[in-house]
């Protein structure tokens, strides 16, 4: 199965601040068919990108989506304090679907 | 709007079963998918498994493949997962989720509340 490994862990950052986050895949993910979801405590985590840059419905375009192969990147341009939470990746181009361990983003 | 609302949390001895429920409104059942997910504590989210809600076509993830089931009521717009042979490995939060791509178990627009299952001597 596909491993996918993101980084940093955690990333410190201030309000209004641009995020990057990396997630890695240790095999190139089939036509590029990587999401990326948002948790916050005790909550469902919740769909932002699909396809590594269609944005779901309702996600503010602060929130981008890029890369292919194995290499994906999610963007938030300017972090709302609603925006601090964890982020994770996800592959489906590959049977079984796999998660990533997860990047937090705090308050710095 | 779209809702799926799961069965209440559970507590379990090692060795037992717990069967989840997963109830889905606002939408056409069987135009989608359902897969199964579950997060243990501090963890990422693990993919258990799919079912389309259509014809009853199952795909299980191998590391529980022999350990549960999973169904659907069409006439109730709901689906059931059970998971037998409990050991505390399998405390986690489950989630019954919308299975939005054209493949078995691609990626969930609607997650349900979560179900929490604790496995406890």
């Amino acid at each position: 199965e596909i491993v996918l490994t993101q980084s940093p862990g955690t990333l410190s950052l201030s309000p209004g601040e641009r995020a990057t986050l990396s997630c890695r895949a240790s095999q190139s993910v089939t036509r590029s068919y990587l999401a990326w979801y948002q948790q916050k405590p005790g909550q469902a985590p919740r769909l932002l990108i699909y396809g590594a840059s269609s944005r779901a419905a309702g996600i503010p375009d602060r929130f981008s989506g890029s890369g292919s192969g194995t290499d994906f990147t999610l963007t938030i341009s300017r972090l709302e304090p609603e925006d601090f939470a964890v982020y994770y990746c996800q592959q489906y181009g590959s049977s079984p679907p796999t998660f990533g361990g997860g990047t937090k983003v705090e308050i710095k | 709007q779209v809702q799926l609302v799961q069965s209440g949390a559970e507590v379990k001895r090692p060795g037992a079963s717990v069967k989840v429920s997963c109830k889905a409104s606002g939408y056409t059942f069987t135009d989608f998918g359902i897969s199964w997910v579950r997060q243990a504590p501090g963890q990422g989210p693990e993919w258990m498994g799919w079912i389309s809600a259509y014809n009853g076509n199952i795909i299980y993830a191998q590391k529980i493949q022999g350990r549960v089931t999973m169904a659907t009521d069409t006439s109730t717009s709901t689906a059931y997962m059970e998971l037998r042979s409990l050991t505390s490995d399998d405390t986690a939060m489950y989630y019954c989720v919308r299975d939005l791509g054209s493949l078995p178990g691609s990626f969930f627009d609607y997650w349900g509340q979560g179900t929490l299952v604790t496995v406890s001597s």
